[in-house]
């Protein structure tokens, strides 16, 4: 069975954009789940989507928003990236009922 | 203040070494995860205890669940140097859904 997959694998933005990452999680799961991994905080949660609603939300601004589609692929989206969102951001996802989640590798995204 | 404290923070040893890690919180978890990761790569999941007392094997790796469900240890008899990477502790308050706190890490480095 093929794991979490997220694209792009890596980014390079400047402040003011705005940029958009894909996550396709385990097939069969329904959950996908959004973290922020920077040297500073460590892993912090962002959001977790089931079934195309967001369950879960973490202590971030409104700039941080996300969505999730049918077939249970979620992307997230930063506006107005900033130097402090230069992160590691990874997606999580696992089944209904279950709290254990699978990590994809992640999208490393660096803002100049 | 991290809801979950891991320590400790980073830890260099030789190979034959035991070691153990410890994640404690003064919350109570429905569940408890143990993750290793790579440098630029996603955690991977190594263990997850749900029951108070709960003590589970994976090789050479001895996984505890505090009684009270408030703290866990990761004891690793004999180190090797494949065994170096970040250890994350994470878990699931009760009734949260799947949002996941994680620990700060313990960078472990096994020496040849």
């Amino acid at each position: 069975k093929a794991g979490v997959t997220q694209t792009p694998r890596y980014l390079i933005k400047t402040r003011g954009q705005q940029v958009t990452l894909s996550c396709s999680p385990i097939s069969g799961h329904r959950s996908v789940s959004w973290y922020q991994q920077t040297p500073g905080q460590g892993l912090q949660f962002l959001f977790e989507y089931f079934s195309e609603t967001q369950r879960n939300k973490g202590n971030f601004p409104g700039r941080f928003s996300g969505r999730q589609f049918s077939n249970s692929r979620s992307e997230m989206n930063v506006s107005t990236l900033e130097l402090g969102d230069s992160a590691l951001y990874l997606c999580a996802s696992s089944l209904v009922g279950t709290e254990t989640q699978y990590f994809g590798p992640g999208t490393r995204l660096l803002v100049l | 203040t991290q809801l979950l404290e891991q320590s400790p923070q980073f830890l260099s040893i030789q190979e034959g070494e035991n070691l153990t890690v410890y994640c404690n919180s003064s919350s109570v978890f429905s569940s408890l995860q143990w993750y290793r990761q790579e440098p630029g790569e996603g955690p991977v999941l190594l263990v997850t205890v749900v029951t108070g007392g709960e003590v589970k094997k994976l090789k050479r790796l001895t996984f505890q669940f505090g009684d009270a469900r408030k703290d866990s240890s990761l004891h690793i008899t004999a180190a090797q140097p494949g065994d170096t990477g970040l250890y994350l502790c994470a878990g699931d308050i009760d009734n949260a859904g799947n949002m996941l706190t994680f620990g700060g890490g313990t960078r472990l480095m096994v020496k040849p």
